[in-house]
């Protein structure tokens, strides 16, 4: 147990929808990150966020969005959903942005019909 | 995205066996993270490297960090089934984001 925790497990949903996936960090841990994982791919970055504040893009969506809380949990909010978007996304967490030994939390599997 | 180029992209073994993987690299990187992903989980941290050179080991894993700061080694000695799932490298270069690499994918024949 890595000590990040994500939720929902799974999530099936429809084209054009809306959902929200949740991530808690370890404790003490400031930086969340969040991956989108399809079958059998790499692990591709999509953002972080730094103590409530982003820090870092990467391939992320303009529907797709995020944001950190004061209590360092963070949700990823993925609009006008399609058939690609179906996939793992992946939650990790570390201390800080200068040593970033990343934690990942299980993931959460999308699946848009 | 951007990747790493990982090799072997999958490989089987016999039980018993010692396995080598390796992560490549355009860029130089200042930290090296070696990652277990098993189907439908998180990758688990194996190693983590954070100067060139430098060798590190967890159990029969041993992983270093290349001197060019372009590549890095993962070794895995005496697999068990259980060694089984995809190896993930990752490097970071002082951004604010890691660059993952394609993943090994290891099969153990018992």
């Amino acid at each position: 147990d890595s000590g990040v925790t994500q939720t929902p497990k799974h999530l099936i949903t429809a084209t054009g929808q809306r959902v929200t996936l949740r991530c808690s960090p370890r404790s003490g841990d400031l930086s969340v990150y969040w991956y989108q994982q399809s079958l059998d791919q790499g692990l591709q970055f999509l953002i972080q966020y730094y103590n409530g504040e982003e820090r870092a893009k990467g391939n992320i969506l303009e529907r797709f969005s995020a944001q950190q809380f004061p209590d360092l949990h963070s949700e990823l909010n993925l609009s006008s959903l399609e058939l690609g978007d179906s996939a793992l996304y992946f939650c990790a967490s570390s201390v800080d942005s200068a040593r970033e030994t990343q934690y990942f939390g299980p993931g959460t599997r999308l699946l848009v019909l | 995205g951007q990747q790493l180029n990982q090799s072997p992209q999958s490989m089987f073994i016999q039980e018993g066996e010692d396995v080598s993987m390796n992560c490549t690299s355009s860029s130089i990187f200042n930290t090296w993270l070696w990652y277990k992903q098993e189907p439908g989980e998180g990758p688990v941290l194996l190693i983590a490297l954070y100067k060139a050179g430098e060798l590190t080991s967890n159990g029969r894993l041993t992983a270093q960090f290349g001197i060019t700061r372009k590549d890095s080694f993962l070794n895995i000695s005496a697999s068990i089934p259980s060694d089984v799932g995809i190896y993930f490298c990752a490097g970071h270069s002082g951004t604010y984001k890691y660059i993952f690499g394609t993943g090994t994918r290891l099969k153990v024949l018992a």
